[in-house]
């Protein structure tokens, strides 16, 4: 069974640029959330999306912005880039919104602005 | 608001000694408790979780407990081995709240 995909695995942007990321969430789970680790840290939630529509947003700017296609699959995209948005981006899919639902990750996307 | 705090790192031990590495969280409500792991060049795995007090999680020889007196989830391994080395996370999700909230991660390194 397929895990939880994420492309590109990296990329490099520079200041001022736009870009996606992309999730496919496991087979049936409905779940996809979004979050932010930077080198060091913990992860920081970025967003949730549940049946498609955003259930929770993180203290993100409005430069951060997602949605969640009819397959459950989900785009991330973040505008005007800036040198501290350079981080590695998660996402989990879960079955659905429980509190007690494990959370699967995926590898992950290294992104890094210039 | 809700937050987890756990011990800062890095922790290095020798193959086989005993390892504890501390997590206590704030939380309204009763959340669930959760230690991710990732190892080198990997995402994140779920190693254990506990959803209630007095629950104990285990997995691959890790235990923790979830003590809601004083607010606790410690992670705990009897004997290490060098392929425990990774970083690990706590992490609790609250009642209502859509999201995992995370510790800053323990970088645990075993050397043989």
């Amino acid at each position: 069974d397929a895990g939880v995909t994420q492309s590109p695995t990296h990329l490099i942007k520079t200041r001022g640029q736009h870009v996606t990321l992309r999730c496919s969430p496991i087979s049936g789970h409905k779940s996809v959330s979004w979050y932010q680790q930077v080198l060091g840290q913990g992860p920081q939630f970025i967003f949730q999306y549940y049946e498609k529509e955003e259930r929770g947003r993180g203290n993100f700017p409005d430069r951060f912005s997602a949605r969640q296609f009819p397959n459950y699959s989900s785009e991330l995209n973040v505008n005007a880039l800036l040198l501290g948005d350079s981080a590695l981006y998660l996402c989990a899919s879960r079955t659905g919104g429980g509190r007690n639902t494990e959370a699967f990750f995926g590898q992950g996307t290294r992104l890094t602005v210039v | 608001g809700d937050s987890v705090t756990q011990m800062e790192g890095p922790v290095t031990l020798s193959e086989e000694a005993c390892l504890t590495i501390n997590c206590t969280y704030t939380a309204t409500g009763y959340p669930s408790l959760f230690w991710y792991v990732q190892y080198p060049g990997e995402g994140l795995q779920l190693l254990l979780k506990a959803t209630k007090a007095d629950d104990k999680g285990s997995n691959k020889g890790f235990e923790a407990t979830y003590r809601k007196e004083t607010t606790s989830f410690h992670l705990e391994k009897g004997s290490v081995q060098v392929s425990d080395s990774a970083v690990y996370f706590c992490a609790l999700h609250a009642g209502n709240n859509r999201k995992l909230i995370w510790g800053l991660g323990t970088s645990l390194a075993v050397n043989p």
